[in-house]
């Protein structure tokens, strides 16, 4: 079965400081991956994607994320936290092949992880 | 550009009853979505449409109903209201089902009691 963990409920993390959030997937085949963030009261808004290419990939708000295969991980980091960048963060996967009218395009969403940076 | 609105923001309802929830969206995109969130669970599909007059149940459809007479909106109906269905409702939409970023609606809040 499909399915993503982030098995951290929440990241504590001194302003400055790298930060990373874990997200790991299990998925038969290639992944697209995406990373996403959710400000208290809000809809989640995009932070990055891995499509194919490059493992490291750089996003929105100085965030990037790595893609490892062999370790079916796609962490969220960030050379040093602000506080603005408390929120929760949402892993998501979804399969790369897209049957019209089926459900292998949709997201898979993981539980979040919240964030949260002290001053 | 509104992008994707939602109303209500918030609702309180009993058991038993019904009401729709609206999503709209300018963006001309044509595969939308309905997620509910609860505490510590993310988010789960409810159902979700590929274009107007299609339509297809996602995760956790039951209890719910969708139409999509339009490219432009994507109601969710709740018939007969439970504790269950508690939660915040997100509707998205995306240009390009799984290729492309989602992109969310502020949410309803919604109590049943």
């Amino acid at each position: 079965a499909q399915s993503v963990a982030q098995p951290e409920d929440q990241v504590n993390v001194a302003e400055g400081n790298p930060l990373t959030v874990k997200c790991t997937y299990s998925v038969s085949g290639n992944p697209y991956l995406f990373w996403y963030v959710q400000y208290p009261n809000r809809g989640l808004q995009f932070l990055l994607k891995y499509i194919t290419g490059d493992n490291l990939v750089k996003g929105s708000y100085g965030f990037e994320a790595e893609f490892n295969k062999s370790q079916t991980s796609f962490h969220l980091k960030k050379p040093s936290a602000l506080v603005s960048d408390s929120a929760l963060y949402f892993c998501a996967v979804r399969l790369k092949k897209v049957n019209y009218g089926g459900s292998q395009g949709n997201l898979i969403f993981g539980k979040g992880t919240k964030l949260s940076v002290k001053p | 550009n509104a992008g994707v609105t939602q109303t209500p923001k918030f609702r309180i309802l009993k058991i038993g009853q019904s009401m729709t929830l609206q999503c709209t969206q300018d963006m001309n995109h044509n595969y939308m979505y309905w997620y509910r969130q609860d505490p510590g669970m993310g988010l789960k599909l409810i159902y979700y449409s590929v274009g107007a007059g299609i339509t297809d149940k996602g995760e956790v459809p039951n209890g719910y109903n969708v139409s999509r007479s339009t490219t432009e909106d994507f109601p969710l109906r709740l018939e007969l209201a439970a504790p269950s269905q508690t939660s915040v409702y997100f509707c998205a939409t995306s240009l390009i089902s799984g290729l492309g970023e989602q992109f969310f609606g502020p949410g309803t809040r919604l109590t049943v009691l």
